[in-house]
């Protein structure tokens, strides 16, 4: 069964350091790949997503992520933070062509210092 | 867009007893999905619909839990007997097919459930 990993359970950062999030699939063929993110007391909501094409997409709030096949990556990156964006980041696969699930990592807290 | 409704948003209950979680998907959508949170196994997959079809209910946990979805605009879930470790964050999501996967999810505001 597909898995993902989020490597970074709890990340501190200061406002204005750069983030990124480390998160693998476990997947060989073609999947759609998608970062969520979930504010404090919040639902979840769409961050970014990836169906096809170019494989750095760019997502809301200066988020982008790339997706390294080669890897079976989907980072999540921004250059730089800020309070704002302290939150709970989930990042999820659906393996197509397999079913129609979609699985979610852990999820990493993301702490930012003012 | 009203966009997907849950009910309820607090629910506390004592052990042993009944409950059962609503959910309203967005009207059009044909995937609908259940989902528990916790802090120790984070976002879990319970069960999911397509077009009102139980299609993977492996991630229920036990006979205790059940899901129904009688027709496009209305979803069940329901424990019974309730126990402590069944406390956690329910998230009900809806979405539609895109290109040959399933597209983006839209989340409900979650129903908290606490059993004492």
């Amino acid at each position: 069964a597909q898995s993902v990993s989020q490597h970074n359970h709890h990340v501190i950062l200061s406002e204005a350091a750069s983030l990124e999030l480390g998160c693998n699939y476990s997947y060989g063929g073609t999947v759609n790949l998608f970062w969520y993110v979930q504010y404090p007391g919040q639902h979840l909501q769409l961050l970014l997503k990836y169906f096809s094409g170019d494989p750095l997409v760019k997502g809301i709030k200066g988020f982008e992520a790339e997706f390294i096949k080669s890897k079976f990556s989907f980072n999540l990156r921004k250059p730089s933070v800020q309070w704002s964006d302290t939150a709970e980041y989930f990042c999820a696969v659906n393996a197509l062509n397999r079913d129609d699930k979609i699985i979610f990592g852990k999820g990493t807290r993301l702490h930012i210092l003012p | 867009d009203a966009g997907v409704i849950q009910s309820p948003r607090h629910e506390v209950t004592e052990m042993g007893q009944e409950v059962t979680l609503r959910c309203k998907p967005i009207s059009g959508h044909d995937y609908l999905f259940w989902y528990r949170q916790t802090m120790m196994r984070g976002l879990e997959l319970l069960i999911y619909f397509n077009n009102n079809v139980p299609i993977d209910d492996s991630g229920m946990p036990e006979d205790r839990f059940s899901a129904k979805m009688p027709n496009a605009s209305f979803s069940t879930l329901k424990i019974q007997p309730s126990e402590p470790r069944d406390s956690a964050v329910y998230f009900c999501a809806s979405s539609t097919r895109t290109g040959a996967g399933t597209g983006e999810l839209f989340f409900g505001e979650g129903s908290r459930l606490t059993v004492l």
